[in-house]
């Protein structure tokens, strides 16, 4: 699976829009991005993922560049309850048998805060 | 919503004993997932199964078993509790589906003392 990079840590005021980068230079044609986002002492929750269209869901949205090469998270609407870990995640579709079956490889992430 | 529920939040168990981590999904996924996560080295895959009594092993499936005897239920289980076994354990399920994404549970904080 291709390797992300991100920012370590952003700052977001309540109720503007948080933006969060991605970069994955080295993603391949058959690989999604996938975005989930961890609140301390709890499990990682998916957000929203695509192959290279832009997507939208209740929760975000994700702009893919058109080479593909990098993506943006876009919370519309910061509350403080988004401050979490956020990592992107590149990973190719699923194969039958294998131990890289639909796993999820984490990197470092960034630390969003959202203040009053 | 897709609901991923473990069986315990917290967890203190002794050197040598045998845990058992339960994990129930409800959303008749085929997959399930069993990953630790420790500072620094991030999430690991310890085993998955993708079919009902099928398994496949992960990255570190040593000291590790599980059991998957119903659909919706996949336990893991430390055959003999040691102390680098302490760590937070997620268990996450996917529908069969190339791009579908997985979905975590709370996470058990695990102690062996």
């Amino acid at each position: 699976d291709a390797k992300t990079t991100q920012p370590p840590s952003m700052d977001c005021a309540e109720g503007r829009a948080a933006n969060l980068p991605c970069n994955h230079s080295t993603i391949s044609g058959n690989e999604y991005v996938y975005w989930y986002r961890q609140i301390h002492s709890q499990g990682p929750q998916y957000i929203i993922h695509g192959l290279k269209n832009n997507e939208t869901n209740e929760m975000a949205s994700l702009i893919i560049t058109e080479d593909r090469k990098s993506s943006t998270l876009i919370l519309p609407h910061a509350t403080l309850r988004d401050t979490a870990v956020y990592y992107c995640i590149v990973r190719a579709r699923a194969n039958a048998g294998g131990t890289s079956y639909g796993k999820l490889t984490f990197g470092q992430g960034t630390i969003l805060t959202v203040h009053p | 919503d897709v609901k991923v529920t473990q069986s315990s939040r917290y967890l203190v168990k002794r050197t040598g004993e045998k845990v058992f981590l339960e994990c129930v999904q409800d959303m008749d996924h085929e997959n399930m997932f069993w990953y630790r996560q420790d500072p620094g080295l991030g999430l690991r895959l310890i085993y998955f199964s993708y079919d009902v009594k099928m398994k496949e092993k992960g990255d570190i499936p040593e000291g590790y078993s599980v059991s998957r005897e119903k659909k919706e239920r996949f336990s893991l289980i430390l055959e003999s509790a040691s102390t680098n076994q302490t760590s937070m354990y997620l268990c996450a399920s996917s529908q069969q589906g190339r791009d579908q994404p997985q979905h975590f549970g709370d996470g058990t904080r695990l102690s062996i003392l």
